[in-house]
């Protein structure tokens, strides 16, 4: 089974600054990872995803992620950060189950991000 | 239209009560989820159905009843529940075939229950 380790818990940061969050995972098969954020009183939203080719992975809102495969790790990162991008973070990672044809994913334990105006 | 809808928003209910969340989405996809997401935690899995046929129930109590009447609607039927259950209830969907590996999961907005 996989798992998903998010290390930061809560990120407090100012507008304009950068911003990179990590994500680990454990799993020894072909893995789909993704980014969802979830606004205060809102539903979970793709950022991005990653399933193969350029490791480098660009989103919406001028998010991007890494896969570097050699350290399990696919980190959120972005350049700027503003007040609206104040939300939690889940990193996830994708394992499908044969027979069946279904996916399973498995959620990190999130990141708050609060940006100071 | 790639939304799924959950219905209702909120539900309170006592601890002797019945009730049913709702599920849809009308995006022709074949695979629906409950998850189940506590306050400051991240979703965890509750059940999948693959093409109407329940896939996983990753050990969930029995007084958590799903039910996928047709490939657009899934519920979640809820009898004599804890306190400690109430929670924020994701549905979820993909399309989902064999080899396609590019497919997405489209989260609803989630009920959020409590239960007195």
């Amino acid at each position: 089974a996989q798992s998903v380790s998010q290390h930061n818990h809560h990120v407090i940061l100012s507008e304009a600054a950068s911003l990179e969050l990590g994500c680990n995972y454990s799993y020894g098969g072909t893995v789909n990872l993704f980014w969802y954020v979830q606004y205060p009183g809102q539903h979970l939203q793709l950022l991005l995803k990653y399933f193969s080719g350029d490791p480098l992975v660009k989103g919406i809102k001028g998010f991007e992620a890494e896969f570097i495969k050699s350290k399990f790790s696919f980190n959120l990162r972005k350049p700027s950060v503003q007040w609206s991008d104040t939300a939690e973070y889940f990193c996830a990672a994708r394992e499908w189950i044969w027979p069946g044809g279904y996916q399973k994913v498995t959620f990190g334990t999130g990141t708050k991000l609060q940006v100071i105006p | 239209d790639t939304e799924v809808t959950q219905t209702p928003k909120h539900l309170v209910m006592g601890m002797t009560n019945k009730k049913s969340l709702k599920c849809e989405q009308h995006m022709g996809h074949r695979a629906m989820y409950w998850y189940k997401q506590k306050a400051k935690k991240p979703p965890e899995l509750m059940f999948v159905y693959s093409y109407e046929k329940l896939s996983i129930n990753e050990s969930v109590p029995s007084r958590f009843s799903p039910e996928c009447p047709n490939s657009s609607l899934l519920n979640l039927h809820l009898h004599a529940l804890q306190p400690e259950d109430s929670a924020l209830y994701l549905c979820a969907s993909s399309q989902e075939r064999q080899g396609q590996l590019t497919d997405t999961q489209y989260f609803g907005p989630g009920t959020r229950l409590t239960v007195l």
